[in-house]
Parts: C-alpha cells; structure tokens; sequence
C-alpha cells in the first residue's frame, strides 16, 4: 500500500511569489491535515481538513490557505512568500472515528530566497 | 498556547546503552505519541498511548502514558547505530473531535558511539 505521498519534494521560490504543495492520503484515510517544521523545531500543526471542510486551524496567518477535494487528497497554498517561510512542509493523514492511524509523508522542503 | 518540553535536547551516547527521554506538558493530552524522524523524511510513529499509566512496547522501546496525563517517557533499550535520529513526542488535547491536530515537543537528538 502506497504512504502518505507529497509533491513536489523540493521547491525554491522567490519572495512575494505563491507556492502550491500536494498531499495525497493512504488510501481509506479522509483526514489530511498540514504541518510546518522550520529547522531544528518539532512540527507545527498549520491546518486539518475532513469531508472537504476545514476542522482546524493552527496559528498561522491567512497567507496560508489549503482546501480538501472529493478524493480526499489536499493542497496546501502559501501567498506573498515571506523568508520565514522556509521550511519542510509535512502532511499526514489519519482514520476520523479512531485515535489511530497518524502517518506523514516525507514532506516538502521550501526554500525562500 | 499548550506547549511541549521534550528532554534531553540531545543525547550521545555507547552503543548498547539504554537511552531515556521525556515530555512534559502544562496542559493534559488523551493521546501521547512517539515519533522517530530521518534526515529528509517526515516522522515515523513508534509508539502510541491513549490511556493514563498505560505502558507499551515496540521491540526495544518503551513507553509511558503518565498518570497525571501530562507527561511520557520513552525508553531505548541496548541502543544500536541505526538509533540515531531525532525523537518527537507530541500530544493530542481533548476535545479535538477530529483528531490529528498534535502539538510536538522540540526533539531530542541522538547520537550513537559504535
């Protein structure tokens, strides 16, 4: 069975340019949510979609947008890209209903400049 | 807002030493889960515990979910080369009906002497 699968792996952007990452779930998981792991820190939760709805938002600013599609992958979009912004972006996905099931995929790492 | 504090910051120790670290947290979880993260990679889960002074093991590791619910351990028994990484703990509130929203301690990293 296919992991969490993220897209691209990498990613250089300029500042002030919009950046669009990819999720897609294991299969059979309908909860996808968006982490941010700046360097030397543990992940930080940004965003958790289930049913295409947002069920939870983090504290970042609205610069950071994601939605959820019918087949249950996600994108995540960050706008007016600010240095601080880099980072390695993680999704997971998880089984609503059951405190089980929480995996990763190997991320995105963005690279501002 | 709730916050983790995972320690040691890090750790470099023999090989087949036991290795203990810890989380604690001012607020209580209902979930404490112990991740493993691989340069390049996302986290792996280790081990997860749901209830208060539940004990659980994964070949080596040990892990406690503690009484007051606002703290864990983990342990490593007889550390070996492919140990090194960074350790995460990370806790899921209650009341977060849709589960998956995990708040994450800094890490510990470990370093192994072969």
């Amino acid at each position: 069975d296919a992991g969490v699968t993220q897209s691209p792996t990498h990613l250089i952007k300029t500042r002030g340019q919009q950046v669009t990452l990819r999720c897609s779930p294991i299969s059979g998981h309908k909860s996808v949510s968006w982490y941010q792991q700046v360097l030397g820190q543990g992940p930080q939760f940004i965003f958790q979609y289930y049913e295409k709805e947002e069920r939870g938002r983090g504290n970042f600013p609205d610069r950071f947008s994601a939605r959820q599609f019918p087949n249950y992958s996600s994108e995540l979009n960050v706008n007016a890209l600010l240095l601080g912004d880099s980072a390695l972006y993680l999704c997971a996905s998880s089984l609503v209903g059951t405190q089980r099931g929480y995996t990763f995929g190997s991320g995105t790492r963005l690279t501002v400049v | 807002g709730q916050q983790l504090n995972q320690s040691p910051q890090s750790m470099f120790i023999q090989e087949g030493e036991d290795v203990s670290m810890n989380c604690t947290s001012s607020s209580i979880f209902n979930t404490w889960l112990w991740y493993k993260q691989d340069p390049g990679e996302g986290p792996v889960l280790l081990i997860a515990l749901y209830k208060a002074g539940e004990l659980t093991s994964n070949g080596r590791l040990t892990a406690q979910f503690g009484i007051t619910r606002k703290d864990s351990f983990l342990n490593i028994s007889a550390s070996i080369p492919s140990d090194v990484g960074i350790y995460f703990c990370a806790g899921q509130a209650p009341g977060v009906e849709y589960g998956n929203k995990l708040v994450f301690g800094a890490g510990t990293i470990l370093r192994v002497k072969s």
